[in-house]
């Protein structure tokens, strides 16, 4: 149980173009799905939560207006990066959470993104 | 803001011993610690979950340990094999907040 998957696991884009990332739960219903962002040889650093049905709540240096969180169901959650730039690329991972799980994130296996 | 460090950044050691890995944070308020791991290009295993009101956690050849008081946890791994081999990531939330917070890891190369 408490599976979670990402769409596409890896994608490479043109600069200036958007993409959109999917992370569903598989088993559960997840009230609340974090955004992190992994560079190479980096830590991961949390970029937004968002709870099912309200606005994401963005970290501090992280543009809301280039990354769209929409989080419209309990299953899924998507992140769209707008007007991407090489810099952009990335590692992006995906966790949930629900009520019955307490405090424990399950973790997707990330998408990689290549922005050229 | 919790901040979260692990030390040593790499550590290689021959097939069969025994290692500990070390993971310290800032703000002792948290209600759980995870250890996970992560292979290169890939997501995050998470390995062990620790509650704040419990010291240890034990999986198979793995112990982790929280001192909240101290703002230290370890994670033990005993009789280590190639397999082993990995980075691994302790993260800790911050206060009451919902969002983890992650060190740097641990990149470890168990040698056959």
């Amino acid at each position: 149980g408490a599976v979670v998957s990402q769409h596409p696991s890896w994608v490479i884009c043109k600069s200036g173009t958007s993409v959109k990332i999917e992370c569903r739960s598989l088993d559960f219903q997840a009230t609340t799905m974090f955004w992190y962002r992994q560079f190479p040889k980096q830590s991961l650093m949390l970029m937004a939560t968002s709870n099912e049905g309200s606005k994401a709540t963005y970290e501090q240096g992280v543009e809301k207006d280039k990354f769209l969180i929409n989080h419209a169901s309990l299953t899924l959650s998507t992140l769209t990066v707008t007007s991407a730039h090489p810099e952009d690329s990335s590692f992006y991972i995906c966790s949930a959470r629900s009520f019955t799980s307490g405090n424990e994130q399950y973790f997707g296996p990330g998408t990689r993104l290549t922005v050229t | 803001k919790q901040e979260v460090t692990q030390i040593p950044a790499a550590l290689s050691v021959p097939e069969g011993e025994n290692l500990v890995l070390n993971c310290s944070f800032t703000d002792s308020a948290i209600y759980n610690l995870q250890w996970f791991r992560q292979d290169p290009g890939k997501g995050l295993t998470s390995l062990l979950l620790i509650q704040s009101s419990q010291r240890e956690q034990t999986s198979g050849r793995l112990n982790a340990s929280l001192d909240k008081s101290s703002g230290r946890s370890t994670l033990y791994i005993a009789a280590s094999q190639p397999g082993d081999s990995a980075t691994y990531l302790c993260a800790a939330p911050s206060g009451g907040a919902n969002n983890l917070f992650f060190g740097t890891g641990t990149r470890l190369t168990v040698i056959p």
